[in-house]
């Protein structure tokens, strides 16, 4: 069972264009939705990351939109470069019963920006 | 100086086999993770330790046994390897502050291969 659900799984786009990555959660009590970016032969690395109080929130090219009411949340990343080329996941967290986050990833988006 | 570092970087074995991966941070951090990463590149944690101390455990088979000795090293121990357990594992570290923001950073990885 997919907690959270993340499309497309793949994504070409042209240099200097907006790639967008959806993605959706069913779990109404995860408190905190981190973006990881990997690149090839590496681990995840933290992006960017939204509480769901907040609508949006923008870091340099990179924007995370949040719809609490729709459980959805998206990825944009302006002016897409060559070097964004990496997979994507979104995530959410939840607190466990022992007070941790326990963070949940969706299935990964494979984004490639062709010059 | 890598933050989270893991030993072997690739692992080849025979089925049936017993096999560790290490892995340590040097980042000061309470928490540490492992995750599986399958070929479809989706990522599922395994297990959490908070100094020394399991915290999160999921249903994983009971081939797999974490070792914590200290709260720098977090190792994976997997008995009797069967084929399904190729994967990427993946390492993590976080301060362990129980919020959600506790920021987890990954290790580059073990490609494990089980033939």
């Amino acid at each position: 069972q997919q907690q959270v659900k993340q499309s497309p799984q793949s994504l070409i786009v042209q240099k200097g264009g907006i790639s967008i990555i959806n993605c959706a959660y069913e779990n109404t009590a995860f408190d905190y939705f981190p973006w990881y970016q990997q690149f090839p032969g590496k681990g995840p690395a933290l992006l960017i990351a939204i509480r769901p109080d907040v609508s949006e929130k923008k870091e340099g090219r990179f924007t995370i939109s949040f719809n609490k009411s729709a459980k959805q949340f998206s990825l944009h990343i302006m002016d897409s470069q060559p070097g964004d080329s990496a997979t994507y996941f979104c995530a959410a967290s939840i607190e466990n019963s022992g007070g941790y986050q326990k963070v949940t990833f969706g299935i990964g988006t494979k984004l490639q920006v062709i010059p | 100086d890598t933050a989270v570092s893991q030993t072997p970087k690739y692992l080849v074995t025979q089925m049936g086999n017993d096999k560790s991966i290490k892995c340590e941070q040097n980042l000061g951090h309470d928490t540490m993770y492992w995750y599986k990463q399958d070929s479809k590149k989706f990522l599922k944690i395994m297990f959490s330790y908070n100094n020394k101390e399991l915290i999160i455990n999921e249903t994983v088979p009971n081939r797999f046994s974490p070792k914590s000795p200290d709260k720098a090293h977090l190792n994976l121990h997997i008995n009797s390897l069967e084929l399904g357990d190729s994967a990427v594992y993946f390492c993590a570290s976080s301060m362990g502050s129980g919020g959600p923001t506790d920021t987890q950073y990954f290790g580059p990885g073990t490609r494990l291969t089980v033939l």
